[in-house]
């Protein structure tokens, strides 16, 4: 399975943008990779995938680069409810879609 | 769409109990689903793959009779904490997986169950 690492935790002010890199040195060649979004006591929420190259919805942007040994969610003009735990997981790459999570990262929003 | 819901939200059992969880796929079906368990400040940890119509696959470490799983039809899984203790008092999360996704590994999470056991 490949591994995930991201940093612990992060700060950031309402308004600014906040990037978040994930590295997932193992990826293989047919393994997505997903970005969630959990609220304390609360399931995770996906916000994104993708596969390479650069993928953006209404919430986020994710970039990938060509090795797809990392990959950096983008959260644009962050605001305090954007405060949450982001979890980078990429597939184990056979159908079963297990997905396991690592450390997840701790986005605090100041005001 | 592509919403999950679990019950119990909340549960407090005496030790020695068992404690039936349901999670449900409410608008779509879902051939897979799977158990989480979370404590706190901790990240989710994958209990086993629950398959339906067949014996769910548990993750190493993960008693299976301890927690019976039971997918029995495409819209319920449901998980079963046997005789439980204390230190079986946490967050259980279950997902969905919606197959017909072309995101293969796309799953929806319900909104958790937290177990206490006194």
């Amino acid at each position: 399975l490949a591994k995930t690492t991201q940093p612990i935790s992060m700060d950031s002010y309402e308004g600014q943008e906040v990037n978040i890199t994930c590295s997932h040195n193992n990826i293989a060649t047919n393994d997505y990779i997903t970005w969630y979004q959990q609220f304390p006591s609360q399931g995770p929420r996906f916000i994104i995938q993708g596969y390479k190259t650069k993928v953006t919805n209404e919430v986020a942007s994710l970039f990938i680069p060509a090795d797809r040994k990392s990959s950096t969610l983008s959260l644009p003009r962050v605001s305090l409810s954007d405060t949450a735990v982001y979890y980078c997981l990429v597939g184990e790459g056979s159908n079963t879609g297990k997905l396991i999570f690592g450390q997840g990262t701790t986005l605090q929003v100041k005001p | 769409g592509a919403v999950v819901s679990q019950h119990p939200s909340r549960v407090i059992c005496k030790s020695g109990t068992s404690v039936k969880i349901e999670c449900r796929s409410l608008d779509f079906q879902a051939t897979t689903m799977f158990w989480y368990r979370q404590f706190p400040k901790k990240s989710l940890m994958l209990m086993a793959t629950s398959n339906e119509g067949s014996k769910a696959t548990y993750e190493q470490g993960v008693e299976k009779d301890k927690f019976l799983i039971n997918h029995a039809s495409l819209t319920l899984s449901t998980l079963t904490v046997t005789s439980a203790h204390p230190e079986d008092s946490s967050f259980y999360i279950c997902s969905a997986r919606e197959t017909t996704r072309s995101s293969y590994n796309e799953q929806f999470f319900g909104p958790g169950t937290r177990l206490t056991v006194l």
